[in-house]
């Protein structure tokens, strides 16, 4: 079965420093993909990056970085500079190729970015 | 271009009342996806569309829940009899291919924030 954790229910970060948010997976399928998505108070989820399992670089993005760590299974989200526009839930997620599955999401981790 | 919209953005039902949400996938998208979301957690499955056909109801939390995509584009889903359990943000999403189970990236929708009394 799949499953993925956030740890960090909430983080405080000063504007301007860089920040990571820590997800972790388990999965026994070799093909998945990992994605992060951003969820503002307006509530849409916006998607920010994406890493696939077979992928040799970690994955990057303008300001964002996924750091991809097959063997411990790890995809910690790395957001370089932040802003205050930053502000907002972040959910790790994952899907795997096995065809029962689908896209299972963490619980968040509220970023805050003080001025 | 455009994004998924649904409508509307928010929706307060009394206990027992039928509700419909409407999804606008982005156009051409293949895969539709229904989530709800709890307070305080991320989205759950409901439900997924490839075009018209409904491959997968599994998330659905019971039988007053249906959902349809009749011509493969529009989805709408429906809560007959509402509970106060079934407060919660529902969102859509789209996906470009076929396939439930696929590594492609779901393009999500501004949610529909349902509250029952």
């Amino acid at each position: 079965a799949q499953k993925i954790t956030q740890t960090q229910p909430g983080m405080f970060v000063q504007e301007k420093e860089a920040v990571t948010l820590d997800c972790t997976y388990d999965t026994s399928d070799p093909s998945y993909g990992l994605f992060w998505y951003k969820q503002p108070s307006s509530g849409e989820m916006i998607f920010l990056i994406y890493q696939g399992s077979y992928d040799q670089q970690n994955a990057t993005e303008g300001r964002y970085s996924l750091n991809f760590q097959k063997a411990r299974k790890s995809a910690n989200l790395v957001i370089s500079a932040s802003q205050l526009g930053d502000s907002a839930m972040y959910f790790c997620a994952m899907s795997t190729g096995n065809r029962d599955d689908k896209i299972i999401f963490g619980k968040g981790t509220r970023l805050h970015i003080l001025p | 271009g455009a994004g998924v919209s649904q409508s509307p953005r928010y929706k307060v039902a009394k206990r027992g009342q039928d509700v419909a949400l409407r999804c606008d996938p982005i156009s051409g998208h293949v895969s539709l996806f229904w989530y709800q979301q709890a307070l305080g957690q991320g989205p759950e499955f409901l439900t997924y569309f490839q075009n018209e056909a409904q491959l997968d109801k599994s998330g659905l939390p019971s039988d007053r829940f249906f959902a349809e995509r009749p011509e493969g584009s529009v989805s709408t889903l429906k809560i007959q009899r509402t509970q106060q359990e079934d407060s919660a943000v529902y969102l859509c999403a789209s996906s470009e291919n076929p396939g439930l189970a696929t590594t492609d990236t779901q393009y999500f929708g501004p949610g529909t924030r349902l509250t029952v009394l």
